[in-house]
């Protein structure tokens, strides 16, 4: 199975400054036949289901503001939220969809400074 | 718009089996793979398996087989997720999330149900 590992587990970003979120998955998830990653990022706030807000690494979702966006190729991944708000304290998913059977990071808790 | 309601809370003993169901609507129901993902305090999320709406096809996490049972009813647009032999460690929240089918079973989940606790103890 592919491991993704998400760093840092919990970090504080002050209102306004950027967060960034890092994902690593044990082996390559970048399918040469398509050039694509298959990476997606997850919010989820407490007492809620995840919600997409990245796929193929870095498409964001319709509606997902702009703020979030994601990064990286092959092993190495970023999920950057350039100005934090209130709304964004979370806790933040990698999810690899590469082969069977998926899986997904730990999980980064997004809060306030 | 995609949507998918989940049944609510279970309590069950040890040894016995819970049947979460969960509903779609405002899609055509076979066209969207529905998995199985549970979070466990402490253990993330986990992955259990999907099934084809449209064929009843299924794929189980290696974890799960031979106590999981994944089923649908095309007439009401409905996915269900049965496991047995329940332990303590069962006692967790499990989502239903869908992937669109016309991209294979490797995808994104989206949308998630609300998700289902299930509680097991003696």
């Amino acid at each position: 199975d592919i491991v993704m590992t998400q760093s840092p587990d919990s970090l504080a970003v002050s209102l306004g400054e950027r967060a960034t979120i890092h994902c690593k998955s044990s082996q390559s998830i970048l399918r040469g036949s398509n050039n694509k990653n298959y990476l997606a990022w997850y919010q989820q706030k407490p007492g809620q289901p995840p919600k997409l807000l990245v796929y193929w690494a870095s498409t964001r979702k319709s509606g997902v503001p702009d703020r979030f966006s994601g990064s990286g190729s092959g092993t190495d991944f970023t999920l950057t939220i350039s100005s934090l708000q209130a709304e964004d304290v979370a806790v933040y998913y990698c999810h690899h969809y590469y082969n069977t059977p998926p899986t997904f990071g730990q999980g980064t808790k997004v809060e306030i400074k | 718009q995609l949507h998918l309601v989940q049944s609510g809370a279970e309590m069950k003993k040890p040894g016995a089996s819970v049947k979460v169901s969960c509903k779609a609507s405002g899609y055509t129901f076979t066209a969207y793979y529905i998995h199985w993902v549970r979070q466990a305090p402490g253990h993330g999320l986990e992955w259990m398996g999907w099934i084809n709406p449209n064929s009843g096809a299924t794929k189980y996490a290696q974890k799960f087989q031979g106590r999981v049972t994944m089923t649908r009813d095309t007439s009401t647009g409905t996915a269900y997720m049965e496991l047995s032999s329940l332990r303590s460690a069962d006692s967790t929240i499990y989502y239903c999330a869908a992937s669109d089918a016309s991209q294979g079973t490797l995808n994104w989940y989206d949308p998630w149900g609300q998700g289902t606790l299930v509680t097991v103890s003696s």
